[in-house]
């Protein structure tokens, strides 16, 4: 059963745009959430991370907006870059351990 | 070398053969994993090491045998694979077990399997 849906499972956005990321959960014992990007032939690396208290963290052109009550929490990315083009995973952690989305694909065109 | 290092980069083996995937941390971690990725699906975690001792074993078959012989090295010890199992196996490893705090992973660049 996946713990962490994730959406688009790809999607292109011109150099400039505005990429979004959605991701969606069913267990409330989740309490933190990071994002981990990945570029080709590379391991994923954390990007930003969020706890549930907060509504929303920035961190340059990245931000998290976080819904506890619809169980939702999406990755905006500002201004996207051709460098921004890789693979998104959000996740989400409880007492146990880290679940992951499918991953979502993005590329941005120059 | 700095991070979390994994050889081979890539592998091609016949099902009947063995071979084993490694692992090396230089940052001083106590935990170390083993992940299974394949394309448009999550990160599937195969295996939990914390302080060498072996803390989750996600029902992965039998002939996928994990060795941690110390808190820097990680071993995956494959034989009579099928070809399902062709993926990316990517190494990580975190200070404290992920479950703990707000546990960064960090990742290796992975060993990519093709099994014939």
């Amino acid at each position: 059963q996946q713990q962490v849906k994730q959406s688009p499972q790809s999607l292109i956005v011109q150099k400039g745009g505005i990429s979004i990321i959605n991701c969606a959960y069913e267990n409330t014992a989740f309490d933190y959430f990071p994002w981990y990007q990945q570029f080709p032939g590379k391991g994923p690396a954390l990007l930003i991370a969020i706890r549930p208290d907060v509504s929303e963290k920035k961190e340059g052109r990245f931000t998290i907006s976080f819904n506890k009550s619809a169980k939702q929490f999406s990755l905006h990315i500002m201004d996207s870059q051709p460098g921004d083009s890789a693979t998104y995973f959000c996740a989400a952690k409880d007492d146990y351990k880290l679940s992951f989305g499918a991953g979502t694909t993005v590329t941005v065109r120059a | 070398e700095t991070g979390v290092t994994q050889t081979p980069r890539h592998l091609v083996m016949g099902m009947t053969n063995k071979k084993s995937l490694k692992c090396e941390q230089h940052l001083g971690h106590n935990a170390m994993y083993w992940y299974k990725q394949s394309a448009k699906k999550p990160l599937e975690l195969m295996f939990v090491y914390n302080f060498k001792e072996q803390t989750e074993n996600n029902s992965v078959p039998s002939r996928f045998s994990p060795e941690c012989p110390n808190s820097s090295h990680l071993f995956l010890h494959l034989h009579t694979l099928q070809p399902e199992d062709s993926a990316l196996y990517l190494c990580a490893s975190s200070l404290t077990q992920s479950g703990t705090g707000d546990t960064e992973l960090f990742f290796g660049s992975g060993t990519q399997l093709s099994v014939l």
